[in-house]
């Protein structure tokens, strides 16, 4: 079936270190990939897409290339900042259906 | 533009009480809407979608339910709540093939 999964966290990084949060998907179909971010206490936040395979997402620092051919959309931003401490949930959605398929999330904590 | 409201933010309520929680939403028509449960430290567990008044599917057996009385309105509700319904409860609508997400509710049952 279709599934999503993402490396367990948590992450912690020092402020300005490479960031990569690994994701790969199983679907059936074409799927749409998705990256989220949840903030303490708030819901979640559509951090950037791709609709399809060699697609590269990015916004804010944040990038992810769809990769059919490894089934992947791997999140990663070259210099966090403490204020990119949150968690990061990587989501599949096919548009004829009306599930999306979320991982379980990744916690990131930049240290100053 | 679009909006989406979740209320009550938070709530504390005893095992056994009932449960309703509202989702509207602003700005389009005849959304698909869902319902999520995230507990604590945990990924995201679908509950509930709707594509239409009336129309609710369910994701996981439980002991809550979804009515969706207007065409942007999507209510979770229970009769008995249990410990292990504590959570934070999130809505969301899709628009697009995108799916964005209501502020939550934060719901502890002691």
């Amino acid at each position: 079936g279709d599934s999503v999964t993402q490396m367990e966290g948590p992450v912690t990084l020092s402020e300005e270190a490479f960031l990569t949060i690994n994701c790969t998907y199983t679907a059936t179909g074409y799927p749409s990939l998705f990256w989220y971010v949840q903030y303490p206490g708030e819901g979640l936040q559509l951090l950037l897409k791709a609709t399809k395979a060699d697609d590269k997402g990015s916004n804010k620092g944040f990038e992810a290339t769809y990769r059919k051919e490894t089934t992947s959309f791997h999140l990663e931003k070259g210099s966090v900042q403490v204020s990119d401490s949150a968690v990061y949930f990587c989501a599949l959605g096919l548009y004829n259906f009306n599930k999306f398929y979320f991982g379980s999330g990744t916690k990131l904590n930049v240290k100053p | 533009s679009q909006t989406i409201h979740q209320w009550p933010a938070t709530l504390v309520q005893p095992v056994g009480s009932p449960l309703s929680l509202e989702c509207t939403v602003e700005g389009t028509s005849n959304p698909n809407l869902y319902w999520y449960r995230q507990a604590a430290g945990r990924g995201l567990q679908l509950l509930f979608y709707s594509v239409g008044i009336g129309q609710i599917s369910s994701e996981v057996p439980q002991n809550l339910s979804a009515s969706r009385p207007q065409d942007r309105q999507f209510i979770l509700s229970s009769k008995k709540l249990l410990l292990s319904d504590s959570g934070f409860y999130l809505c969301a609508w899709r628009v697009r093939g995108e799916q964005y997400f209501g502020p939550g509710t934060r719901l502890t049952v002691t």
